[in-house]
């Protein structure tokens, strides 16, 4: 069975860091590509980032520069490295198996 | 980057009834693999998106036979054949050829 869990999120200070991670059982993550959407409250769903079976990473224009997404095979856990978080980077975040298969998402906020 | 556009906002469907939906994207979604890359999902309140159709028109699996998708190229269609109460809540459509980008939503409530 495909699980996805996400962890990592709370409350953190505008200009501080996070790192979200989402492990996975049932396949292999280095098999497929992978990716963070994310919605702000009340809104729609956003893409993030994406990390590509062989190793290409993408990224929104709003988190590009701040956002690392990255993957470790032996622990078979997807990654997101937040920098600079600003408040509007305030939502639940996801990550996601080729658009197959979701996690129930971590929420994020960013406020002082 | 590709944009994708969803509409109604919002419809209100009396249970047993029909209700469409269309998304068209600015460019198209068909790979040079044959596949085109256009998915279907509904946003129940309080969960994540779940996978309704995959690849235009293939319902995922546990997905009811009412729910179905057509469409190529840009357009697209999703259709609910006789809406029923637990089909309540918000629709998107997503590109997967380009990145990936949602449409704005359709929210579905009950009349």
């Amino acid at each position: 069975e495909v699980q996805l869990v996400e962890s990592g999120g709370g409350l953190i200070q505008p200009g501080g860091s996070l790192r979200l991670s989402c492990a996975a059982s049932g396949f292999t993550v280095s098999s497929n590509y992978m990716s963070w959407v994310r919605q702000a409250p009340g809104k729609g769903l956003e893409w993030v980032s994406v990390i590509y079976s062989g190793g290409s990473t993408y990224y929104a224009d709003s988190v590009k520069g701040r956002f690392t997404i990255s993957r470790d095979n032996s622990k078979n856990t997807l990654y997101l490295q937040m920098n600079s978080l600003r408040a509007e980077d305030t939502a639940v975040y996801y990550c996601a198996r080729a658009g197959h298969y979701w996690g129930q998402g971590t929420l994020v906020t960013v406020s002082s | 980057d590709i944009v994708m556009t969803q509409t109604p906002l919002s419809l209100s469907v009396t249970p047993g009834q029909p209700a469409s939906i269309s998304c068209k994207s600015s460019q198209s979604l068909l790979h040079s693999d044959g596949k085109t890359y256009l998915y279907w999902y509904l946003q129940k309140p309080g969960q994540p998106p779940q996978l309704l159709i995959y690849e235009v028109s293939n319902r995922f699996s546990g997905v009811p036979d009412r729910f179905s998708g057509s469409g190529s190229g840009t357009d697209f269609t999703l259709k609910i054949s006789r809406v029923e109460a637990e089909d309540v809540g918000v629709y998107y459509c997503m590109q997967s050829i380009q990145l990936l980008t949602f449409g704005g939503g359709t929210k579905v409530e009950i009349k």
